[in-house]
């Protein structure tokens, strides 16, 4: 099967730095890409990793290590508008569905 | 320029009733892909429509179906609505298939309560 799992909750302090892992049994997949959704709002496109590595915009930056089935998202110099809940997605290649798979999600808290 | 429109925003049906949502992508984007938000199981696949052709489809009954039209405006009907479809249905539109470009653009969702 597929799925990918991501903890439910996290928190976390103004100023500090938060890690949420997105691990995934998924067997191949086109990158790993994570969302981020405030209440009410829609979901909005944070990062993509098409490679192993690290990509970094701003005060996000985005890991994915394919070997070991392991991608996190880590966020810097937190801020309270940084509460939210964060996606990770990865896309099934065409042999299996060729769909757009969503873990369910963490929530973060963030503490002043 | 102009984001992700869908409408209705907000839609109370009940048991046994049919509805139609719509979703009119960014100018320009050509594929759309439907997902149901619930708070148990997240975001989940419907469909996926690229040039008014439906590219894949997720793991849901054929209550749910969907079409997109030569604008690129997608519509999604669920017939003989159940308790369980109550959810969140977010509409996303990608400027080339999201297996060539990976950034979807989502919609403010539109909220269905089925009584």
């Amino acid at each position: 099967g597929q799925s990918l799992e991501q903890p439910s909750e996290v928190t976390a302090v103004e100023g500090a730095i938060v890690q949420i892992n997105c691990t995934y049994q998924t067997s191949g997949f086109y990158g790993l890409s994570w969302y981020q959704q405030h209440d009410g709002g829609a979901p909005t496109f944070l990062s993509y990793n098409a490679l192993d590595g690290l990509e970094e915009t701003g005060r996000f930056s985005s890991f994915l290590s394919r070997s070991d089935s392991y991608g996190y998202l880590l966020l810097q110099e937190l801020q309270m508008k940084d509460s939210a809940s964060y996606f990770c997605a990865v896309r099934a290649p065409p042999n299996r569905d060729d769909k757009i798979i969503f873990g369910k999600g963490t929530r973060l808290h963030i503490l002043p | 320029k102009a984001g992700v429109t869908q409408t209705p925003r907000y839609l109370i049906k009940t048991r046994g009733q049919q509805v139609t949502l719509s979703c009119s992508p960014i100018s320009g984007h050509r594929s759309v892909s439907w997902y149901q938000q619930t708070p148990g199981q997240g975001l989940q696949f419907l469909f996926e429509y690229f040039s008014e052709t439906q590219r894949n489809k997720g793991n849901f009954p054929g209550r749910f179906s969907g079409r997109q039209f030569s604008n690129s405006r997608s519509e999604m009907n669920v017939s003989t609505l159940e308790l369980g479809d109550s959810a969140l249905y977010l509409c996303a539109s990608s400027l080339v298939k999201t297996s060539d470009y990976n950034e979807q653009f989502f919609g403010p969702g539109t909220r269905l309560t089925v009584l």
